[in-house]
């Protein structure tokens, strides 16, 4: 049973960088293409970026164009994203997620990390 | 950017009761739509893919319809399991893919 399992909470201060790790486990990461979608505080899901198959690369939301950074390590089964110039308002629960194979929805989940911006 | 509008935002329902849930797509994503059900604390659930395919392992009283820019999430007899906040995502367009506001589901 594949499972994703994501790094712990994180407290971090505003303009400081944070790294999420999401491990693959029951397969190997190269089987999945991985994205991540965050959830403010009682507000609702947004999505961040991921790998696009039709574009062969990965695709960022243009929100969070030159802040992120999605990389994977495929020796280690990991995914991460970091999220640079952090503010308040980036406090949220991180998720990453694997697209099913026919596109688009979102089949697993990692369980999430709590990122938490605070001077 | 397609903008996805669900209502209602807040359902109040009883065990046993049919619940419709819609949502709205601010241009046609033919049937790219999927459903989530998320519980507090928890990470989101696909029930619904394709608008109206069943995720393997739902419950069948979950169903899905719909296309081009309208879309429903139905609940055919309402357990006490499926009080959650739903939400739809199209997947039509990857720049960039989006979600509804929410539905939460409430004991009436």
């Amino acid at each position: 049973q594949v499972q994703l399992l994501q790094s712990g909470a994180e407290v971090k201060k505003p303009g400081a960088s944070v790294k999420v790790s999401c491990k693959v486990s029951g397969n190997t990461l190269t089987e999945f293409s991985i994205h991540w979608v965050r959830q403010a505080p009682g507000e609702w899901l947004e999505w961040m970026g991921g790998f696009a198959p039709e574009d062969g690369d990965i695709v960022y939301a243009q929100r969070f164009q030159g802040r992120v950074n999605m990389t994977e390590d495929t020796s280690a089964d990991t995914a991460y994203m970091e999220l640079s110039s952090l503010r308040s308002e980036d406090t949220a629960i991180y998720y990453c997620a694997t697209e099913r194979f026919d596109g688009g929805a979102f089949d697993i989940w990692g369980q999430g990390t709590m990122v938490t911006v605070s001077s | 950017d397609i903008q996805m509008t669900q209502s209602p935002s807040t359902l109040s329902a009883s065990v046993g009761d049919r619940v419709t849930i819609t949502c709205r797509a601010s241009q046609s994503i033919k049937s790219w739509l999927a459903w989530y059900q998320q519980k507090p604390g928890k990470a989101p659930k696909l029930l619904i893919y394709k608008a109206s395919s069943l995720e393997s392992g739902v419950p069948s009283r979950f169903s899905g319809s719909g296309s081009g820019t309208e879309f429903t999430l139905t609940i055919s007899s309402l357990q006490p399991d499926d009080f959650a906040t739903y939400y739809c995502q199209q997947y039509e367009s990857f720049y960039p893919l989006t979600f509804g506001g929410g539905t939460k589901v409430e004991i009436k």
